[in-house]
This record gives C-alpha cells, structure tokens and sequence, in this order.
C-alpha cells in the first residue's frame, strides 16, 4: 500500500534551516507528481509547492518562494523541502503528498506529517 | 494567492444530511476540478471526493460532491458519529503562476 513517511522536523530558530525528507513506497515513485503541504497550529491546510515526476516542473506558493526548495530523488524514492530563513509563520506540520494529475493536481495520499517549529 | 470560502462549521444529528459549500472563482472551480479532503481530529487528510463527484474506493455512498460554475457542495447523507471532522474544499488554480488553492475548511460536529 501506499506509505508516505516525512522526517526532519523540529525546532529552528527564527532565520535558520531545516530539510525535510519523505520516503515513499508501495508505488512507483518516479510516476508521480508529488507535494507539500502545510497546515499551522489550529489553522487550515495551505499549499506550498509541486514538483513533476521528472523534477522538470516546479511550483511554489508566493509565502514560500525564494526560501524553500523542492527536489526529488527518484533513485531514493524521496522528496525533499529544503527551508531557509525561516520565519515564526512557517511553524506548521508540514505534510509530504502524492499527487494525481488527473484529479487537477490534487494529493490523493498523504503522510502523516512532520511538525516544524520557528521559535528563539 | 486566494483561498476557496467555506462555512466555518456545519452540523447535524445521526441520520440528517449536511451539505457545506465552496465558492471560488473563473480561475479555479469555474476552470479545474474541484476534491474534497476529510481529516479526522489528530490525524492528516484523507481524499473524499475528487474530480467533483467521484468517491475513492473505500469511500462509503452518503459523501458526495457537486459543483456548478464556480462552485462546488459536499453533501453528506445519513450522517454518522465517525463524520465528526474538518472537510475542505480544493482545486488548482490557473492565475499567476499557477497554485493549488485549498479552502477555508469547515468543522462538522454530529449533535
């Protein structure tokens, strides 16, 4: 079955780095689109960037882009979110996605998520 | 970058049907397919209905999914215990350079 596994999360302070890794199994990794997706503590979920099978196509929500990059291993079945110059507002789980093109972009499994925490 | 609206709570008691809305806009709902995520307190999303109105296989009958112009229904019929979750609405939107717009969410509580 489908496993979605993030890791890499914890407590940074304000303006530091973080990297988050998902490892993905039970289907053919190097097929799919994948994602990040955040949600903040009480608060809903918010997008934060796509990749496509290939790491050819990248897209990024504007509170994230030029902080955070996404990349792939397709070798590794990994995804990756590299976060730089972290701010308080990026405190959030943050959750690794597969996405179905077909279904407009939309994550259709989700792992259960790594907490990133920005605090001093 | 917008967000899709949603009530903030919508409830009901066992057996009742519940419906929450979703209004976007031309960029969004009006041009993509629109799915719906149900997440369980403590727990991550889970895909309900996607491309409008089609339910994932384990996904039982009473949760379906509408959507007309730039607006999309959730409707829940014969409502149980075990719905007791947060529902948003989402689809990719086609402005600037392109996103993935999830909406505001909505509470369900079964009374």
């Amino acid at each position: 079955q489908v496993q979605l596994v993030e890791s890499g999360g914890g407590l940074v302070k304000p303006g530091g780095s973080l990297r988050l890794s998902c490892a993905a199994s039970g289907f053919t990794f190097s097929d799919y689109y994948m994602s990040w997706i955040r949600q903040a503590p009480g608060k809903g979920l918010e997008w934060v960037s796509y990749i496509s099978s290939s790491g050819s196509t990248i897209y990024y929500a504007d509170s994230v882009k030029g902080r955070f990059t996404i990349s792939r291993d397709n070798a590794k079945n990994s995804l990756y979110l590299q976060m730089n110059s972290l701010r308080a507002e990026d405190t959030a789980v943050y959750y690794c996605a597969r996405v179905q093109y077909s279904y407009g972009y939309g994550p259709d499994y989700w792992g259960q998520g790594t907490l990133v925490t920005v605090s001093s | 970058q917008s967000v899709l609206t949603q009530p903030p709570s919508a409830s009901g008691t066992p057996g009742q049907r519940v419906t929450i809305s979703c209004s976007g806009s031309s960029s969004n709902i009006g041009s993509n397919t629109v799915n719906w995520y149900q997440q369980l307190p403590g727990t991550a999303p889970k895909l309900l209905i996607y491309s409008n109105n089609q339910r994932p296989s384990g996904v039982p009958d009473r949760f379906s999914g509408s959507k007309s112009g730039t607006s999309a229904s959730l409707a829940i019929s014969g409502l149980q215990s075990e719905d007791e979750a947060d529902y948003y609405c989402a689809a990719w939107d086609d402005s600037l350079n392109g996103y993935y717009v999830f909406g505001t969410g909505t509470k369900v509580t079964v009374l």
